[in-house]
């Protein structure tokens, strides 16, 4: 059963326009939620987290949304650059039950082009 | 670099076999956890790691074991390898067992089970 779900594998995007990916995420217990970006033969670095308690969270280009009675949280990155063309992981947590282990989706290719 | 680093970062080895892979947490991290991502299930969390104890267990085989050691580097051992077994291992590691804390990757180890 998957808790965490990036439907869209793939998104492209014109560079300057905005970028938006999407999750959901079934488990109700989640309260803490990640996006990682992993480039090719890198390991995924943490991009930007939003508590449970929040419905936005704002840094610099990146603004992550959480609506919890849909269960869906969505990345907005604007304006998108060529550089942020990597696959970015949606992640939930439930830190409030001592579980720092990180639930991840499968992911969504970001393609920018120039 | 996220300083997290991992060894060997290209593993191939035969069916049956057993390998074991090395991680080195940030200097001063006290937790270490172990991811697997395979081709069709994204990032799964395997086992978590604070300060020498095992702090949580997710979807680790049976016959997959690891251990963290006095100095906090880690190590995954796994055995009896079977083709599925390939993917890429990656170990990340935070300063606490906080949920909140930022988990650094590092940059994995590919499997490959001939």
């Amino acid at each position: 059963d998957q808790q965490v779900k990036q439907n869209s594998p793939s998104l492209s995007v014109q560079e300057g326009r905005i970028s938006i990916l999407n999750c959901d995420y079934t488990n109700s217990m989640f309260d803490y939620f990640l996006w990682y970006k992993k480039y090719p033969a890198e390991g995924p670095t943490f991009l930007i987290s939003i508590s449970s308690i929040k419905d936005k969270n704002e840094d610099g280009r990146f603004t992550v949304f959480l609506n919890k009675s849909a269960k869906h949280l969505s990345l907005h990155i604007v304006p998108s650059q060529p550089g942020d063309s990597a696959v970015y992981f949606c992640a939930g947590q439930n830190y409030g039950g001592s579980q720092g282990n990180l639930i991840f989706g499968k992911g969504t290719k970001l393609s920018v082009k120039p | 670099d996220s300083g997290v680093t991992q060894t060997p970062k290209h593993l191939i080895t035969a069916t049956g076999q057993r390998v074991t892979l090395r991680c080195s947490p940030r200097s001063g991290d006290l937790s270490v956890y172990w991811y697997q991502q395979s081709l069709d299930q994204g990032l799964q969390f395997l086992i978590q790691y604070y300060n020498g104890e095992e702090r949580a267990k997710g979807n680790i085989l049976e016959r997959f074991s690891a251990q963290q050691f006095p100095d906090l580097h880690s190590e995954l051992n796994l055995s009896s390898l079977e083709l599925g077994d390939s993917a890429l291992y990656f170990c990340a590691s935070s300063v606490d067992n906080r949920g909140t804390d930022t988990q650094y990757f590092g940059p994995g180890t590919r499997l490959t089970v001939l």
